[in-house]
């Protein structure tokens, strides 16, 4: 069964130091792999999504994944965090190829210090 | 862009009692997921909807406590019933949407709180 484990359910950086948010997954089958975030009292926004193409992934706000088959890894890294970038992110995996349902990490949360 | 929408935003309600929560995507899709969401918690899939079968559930939810609809290829409802305290989460519903239905949207969520 495939799953994902995020390290990590708060990382507090300061504003203008690289984010760097870890996902593990488990899979047996070449995955398909995605980050969201959820702002506060929102739903989810993709960030960007990792479907066997090129392994390093550009998302929206500047945030890019890389895909280390060999460390089963996806961490999401932004180079400078801004304030607006607080809230909690989501690493998840879906099993059942793109179209298929997800499943998701327990979230790490996101806080930006001025 | 592909939108997704859930009414009601959001609802506080009685135990004992039943909601209806209504996902409207604007474009056909084959599948649609309920998912929930509870207070501090990561999302869990309860079902997957297709249109024109019955929905399939996952470990822990059963058809009594959350019955699905999909009568067509646009729109689903979930009915959270016999409420309890417990049920108290956001419940959010997706589709895969896209030029090739490659990627997992999410509608914003309905917050449910029951007292």
């Amino acid at each position: 069964a495939q799953s994902v484990t995020q390290l990590g359910s708060h990382v507090s950086v300061s504003e203008g130091a690289l984010v760097l948010l870890r996902c593990n997954y488990s899979s047996s089958v070449p995955p398909y792999l995605f980050w969201y975030v959820q702002y506060p009292n929102q739903g989810l926004q993709l960030l960007l999504k990792y479907t066997s193409a090129a392994t390093l992934v550009k998302g929206i706000n500047g945030f890019e994944a890389e895909f280390k088959k060999s460390e089963t890894s996806f961490h999401l890294t932004k180079p400078s965090a801004h304030m607006s970038d607080a809230a909690e992110y989501f690493c998840a995996v879906s099993p059942g190829g793109s179209q298929g349902n997800l499943i998701f990490g327990k979230g790490t949360k996101l806080s930006v210090k001025p | 862009s592909a939108v997704i929408s859930q009414k009601p935003s959001r609802d506080i309600c009685q135990r004992g009692t039943s909601l209806t929560i209504q996902c409207q995507v604007d474009s056909q899709v084959t599948m649609m997921f309920w998912y929930r969401q509870q207070p501090g918690q990561s999302l869990t899939l309860i079902a997957t909807a297709n249109q024109g079968s019955e929905a399939t559930y996952e470990s822990g939810f059963v058809i009594d406590k959350f019955p699905i609809s999909r009568p067509n290829l646009t729109f689903s409802t979930l009915t959270v019933s016999n409420m309890s305290p417990e049920d108290s989460s956001i419940y959010l519903c997706s589709a895969p949407l896209g030029v090739y239905q490659e990627t997992q949207y999410f509608g914003p969520g309905t917050r449910l709180l029951v007292l």
